[in-house]
């Protein structure tokens, strides 16, 4: 069976640092690009940012390009965003997402409030 | 980036009742590969998105043949037959054939 746990959301001050970690588990992790995908409450989804299988290419939205960075260790099949420079408008759940979003995570919460 | 216009915003319906959510790009979806990258998902109420369909009409793992995607180029439609009350939640359009990959706005299907 495949699962995606994220975890490492929690509340965080405007301008700190979180990272969120998603671990891979029922298939060839180092096989697929892997992305995330974030939901505001109440709101629609918006992709953030993409990996491909190797690590080598990493993307990202226009949102978070320059804060945040999308990291992978295919050795521990873990999946990583490094968010800095937090803003109120990043507040939302985070998801863990493989290529072609065949598999997602439960999500994790990322608050940004003072 | 790709616009994606979905409509309706939201669907009332009945058990067993068919109903169908279109989705518009602003540009075409067919990749330099030939494929078309579209996708639809359905989000159940406080849960995670689920992937239905990928590359416009194969259906996911565990989909029931219920559901059915249709369309081309710029044009989409997700066809629900026959709804049941765990089809109930909220329907997203995704391409990921450019980057950035962009959603539609969703449909809410709820009963009447």
């Amino acid at each position: 069976e495949v699962q995606l746990v994220e975890t490492g959301g929690g509340l965080v001050q405007p301008g700190r640092s979180l990272k969120v970690s998603c671990v891979a588990s029922g298939f060839t992790f180092r096989n697929y690009w892997m992305s995330w995908t974030r939901q505001a409450p109440g709101k629609g989804l918006e992709w953030v940012a993409s990996i491909t299988n190797g690590g080598s290419s990493t993307y990202y939205s226009d949102s978070v390009k320059g804060r945040f960075t999308i990291s992978r260790d295919n050795a521990q099949s873990t999946l990583y965003l490094q968010m800095n420079s937090l803003r109120s408008e990043d507040t939302a759940t985070y998801y863990c997402t493989s290529s072609a979003l065949a598999y997602w995570g439960q999500g994790t919460l990322v608050t940004v409030s003072s | 980036d790709v616009v994606m216009t979905q409509t309706p915003p939201s669907l009332s319906v009945a058990i067993g009742q068919s109903v169908s959510i279109s989705c518009k790009s602003s540009q075409s979806l067919v990749h330099s590969d030939g494929k078309t990258y579209l996708n639809w998902l359905l989000q159940n109420p406080g849960q995670s998105p689920k992937r239905l369909i990928y590359q416009v009409s194969n259906l996911g793992s565990g989909v029931p043949d219920r559901f059915s995607g249709t369309g081309s180029e710029k044009d989409f439609t997700l066809k629900i037959s026959r709804v049941e009350a765990e089809d109930l939640g909220v329907y997203h359009c995704v391409q990921v054939t450019h980057v950035p990959h962009t959603f539609g706005a969703g449909t809410k299907l709820e009963l009447k």
